[in-house]
């Protein structure tokens, strides 16, 4: 069975530092990895996807996310944090083969301080 | 271009009414799912539509829920006898394809069962 750990229900993180949302997996075989977010009252808005390739993935928003196969993880970051980046994320697997449901992480609040 | 689109963004209701839910997925999308978030169970699939197949209810939690998806396109999810553990918000998304393409997600109709 798929699952994702998204071991922190908050981050908090100052203006300007950089930050990173964490994320590991379990999937049979090769997966594919996303990143969503969520602002309040709003649906699910894509930031990023592994499927292939270089191991790390650049985003919308300036955010990035680096895939690691041993360690199964794909951990949200970005250089900067905005006010503006204070929202619900989410990380979600689906398998390369057989049905394509999204399995998502509980969630982690992101709180970025003036 | 249009985004996914669902009706109504909010929606209070009585316990035992029967209550629907609309989503108009992006044109030219084939792959349409229902998600449902909630407090305490997160972010969990309900179905899926793929074209002309037969959709995959896996998902649903009871009998009292069922959808459909007229001319591969619109579609809607039924809760008949409402119950107040059916509140959360239901989530529509589509997808071009299956092969590992991204979901686009609406933004959701906020349901409280009284």
């Amino acid at each position: 069975a798929q699952s994702v750990a998204q071991p922190e229900d908050q981050v908090n993180v100052a203006e300007g530092n950089p930050l990173t949302v964490k994320c590991t997996y379990s999937v049979s075989g090769n997966p594919y990895l996303f990143w969503y977010v969520q602002y309040p009252n709003r649906g699910l808005q894509f930031l990023l996807k592994y499927i292939t390739g270089d191991n790390l993935v650049k985003g919308s928003y300036g955010f990035e996310a680096e895939f690691n196969k041993s360690q199964t993880s794909f951990h949200l970051k970005k250089p900067s944090a905005l006010v503006s980046d204070s929202a619900l994320y989410f990380c979600a697997v689906r398998p390369l083969t057989g049905f394509q449901k999204l399995v998502f992480g509980t969630g982690t609040r992101l709180l970025v301080s003036p | 271009g249009a985004g996914v689109s669902q009706s109504p963004s909010n929606k209070v209701t009585e316990k035992g009414k029967d209550v629907e839910l609309r989503c108009d997925p992006i044109s030219g999308h084939t792959a349409l799912y229902w998600y449902r978030q909630s407090l305490g169970q997160g972010l969990e699939f309900l179905i899926y539509f793929q074209g002309n197949s037969a959709p995959d209810k896996s998902g649903l939690p009871s009998d009292r829920f069922s959808a459909e998806r007229t001319g591969g396109s619109v579609s809607t999810l039924t809760i008949q006898r409402t119950q107040q553990e059916d509140s959360a918000v239901y989530l529509c998304a589509s997808e071009k394809t299956v092969s590992g393409e991204t979901q686009y997600f609406g933004p959701g109709t906020r349901l409280l069962v009284l």
